[in-house]
């Protein structure tokens, strides 16, 4: 069966580190998306790419990057880690253009900067 | 600013119908209503979206106002695993901002034995 997988599920880090979150999907949605959450908030976009080689600012990008090499993946780097960056980051694909359509979250990973 | 209007919680027993209000008196013509829900520490999850009419599927039933300005989330009959947070999202059809959701706070609904 196609899923949306991410990797790793939980993770520890030390401030100033880099970090890249992995994402994958294997049903050819053009559309990915990151999402931090926090405790007191709904999710917030950080990035998102409409396909391969484009990538767009979300509501609270400042310190996250992405790149869109292929369909299936959309990395996260955190350039150098934040404590403000502890949270459970979640990626999410769709497949069309518009509004009707539903997107399909991965099953998040937790993120610890120390 | 806020979309949607949510009661932060809700209960509801266990084998009844749990109807979830959405307050969303701002909507424009172009906009979705869309219902996600998330589960204890999992991704949110899909259930319904509609534009005007009312929308039924396996999982819930959507109805909206005729004027658009509000609308109910029911679960007919609803066991301990719909326990979660449900969110009311309003989505533009089309155009650039049409891939993105925009969540809030959502209602956390607890579902009682």
């Amino acid at each position: 069966d196609a899923e949306i997988t991410q990797s790793p599920r939980h993770k520890i880090t030390e401030t100033g580190r880099q970090v890249t979150l992995a994402c994958h999907q294997t049903w050819n949605h053009n559309n990915m998306f990151w999402y931090r959450q926090d405790l007191g908030h709904g999710l917030r976009l950080i990035h998102y790419s409409y396909g391969v080689q484009d990538t767009n600012k979300g509501e609270v990008s400042d310190g996250y990057s992405v790149s869109r090499s292929n369909t299936e993946d959309l990395p996260l780097t955190l350039e150098s880690a934040a404590s403000s960056q502890t949270s459970v980051y979640f990626c999410a694909s769709s497949l069309l253009a518009g509004g009707n359509n539903e997107q399909f979250f991965g099953p998040g990973t937790r993120l610890t900067v120390l | 600013d806020a979309k949607t209007t949510q009661p932060p919680s809700m209960d509801c027993a266990e084998g009844r119908a749990a109807n979830l209000p959405c307050n969303h008196s701002t909507i424009s013509g172009n906009e979705y209503v869309y219902w996600y829900r998330q589960i204890h520490s999992q991704g949110p999850q899909y259930i319904i979206h509609g534009l005007k009419n009312n929308e039924t599927n396996e999982m819930a039933s959507l109805i909206i106002t005729e004027d658009r300005k509000s609308s109910t989330l029911i679960l007919p009959h609803a066991t301990l695993r719909d326990t979660a947070v449900y969110y009311c999202i309003v989505r533009v059809f089309g155009g650039a901002g049409s891939y993105q959701l925009t969540f809030g706070k959502g209602t956390k609904l607890s579902v009682i034995p």
